[in-house]
């Protein structure tokens, strides 16, 4: 079975620039996941998707981050403009329903550098 | 707040000890718990998970622990070898309008000496 993809792997931008990453869950789950995970500490929940749908973009700062789930598989989440506190691995996951409690399961991450 | 967090940011083992790895939870009505192991410039990778009803749960060389009454979780690996050295988190469920969600600890890196 495929796991969660992710790109890029890597991204090294200025302040005040723009990025987009990418993410293709695993096939058939119903749930995605953005996490924003800062060195040495545990991964923030940013957006959950159920579907195409938002379940939940609390922790989303929606001034500068935006994230979409066309047709509810493949999902983006951008970042425009571009700060230094947004330096973190930006990690995708998916599970099966998050109706239940089911596991996560998590891409490899996107290391954004911002300089 | 509610929160998830771990007693000791580092543990350093030789290789052959059993570790194991705490964490304590503020949120009594959690009603399921996940470790995960996060290797250097990887996602993190499902380890065991533990549904509230249950006290203990085995897998291939890891046990966890819950103790629900002090609000505490535990990992305990057996016999840890090398390739276990990495930063292990435990993640708590709580519910948000009918679907999980997910709240991580900070982490215990886990060191392990030949």
């Amino acid at each position: 079975e495929a796991g969660v993809a992710q790109s890029p792997r890597y991204k090294i931008i200025e302040k005040r620039q723009s990025v987009a990453f990418w993410c293709n869950p695993i096939s058939g789950h119903a749930t995605l996941y953005w996490y924003q995970q800062i060195l040495g500490q545990g991964p923030k929940l940013l957006i959950q998707f159920q579907n195409n749908g938002v379940v939940d973009d609390s922790q989303l700062p929606k001034d500068r981050f935006s994230a979409e789930r066309l047709k509810g598989v493949d999902s983006t989440l951008k970042i425009q403009p571009a700060k230094l506190e947004d330096s973190a691995v930006y990690l995708c996951a998916s599970s099966l329903q998050a109706e239940v409690s089911y596991e996560q399961y998590f891409g490899p991450g996107t290391r954004l550098t911002v300089t | 707040g509610e929160s998830v967090g771990l007693h000791l940011p580092t543990l350093s083992v030789q290789e052959g000890d059993n570790s194991i790895i705490n964490c304590a939870y503020s949120n009594s009505a959690s009603d399921y718990f996940i470790w995960y192991k996060q290797e250097s410039g990887k996602g993190p990778q499902f380890i065991i998970d533990i549904r509230s009803n249950m006290d203990k749960r085995q897998g291939q060389r890891v046990t966890v622990l819950l103790n629900k009454t002090v609000k505490h979780l535990s990992l305990q690996i057996a016999a840890t070898q090398p390739g276990d050295s990495a930063v292990y988190f435990c993640a708590e469920n709580k519910w948000n309008t009918g679907f999980q969600k997910l709240v991580f600890g900070t982490g215990t890196r886990l060191l392990v000496s030949p």
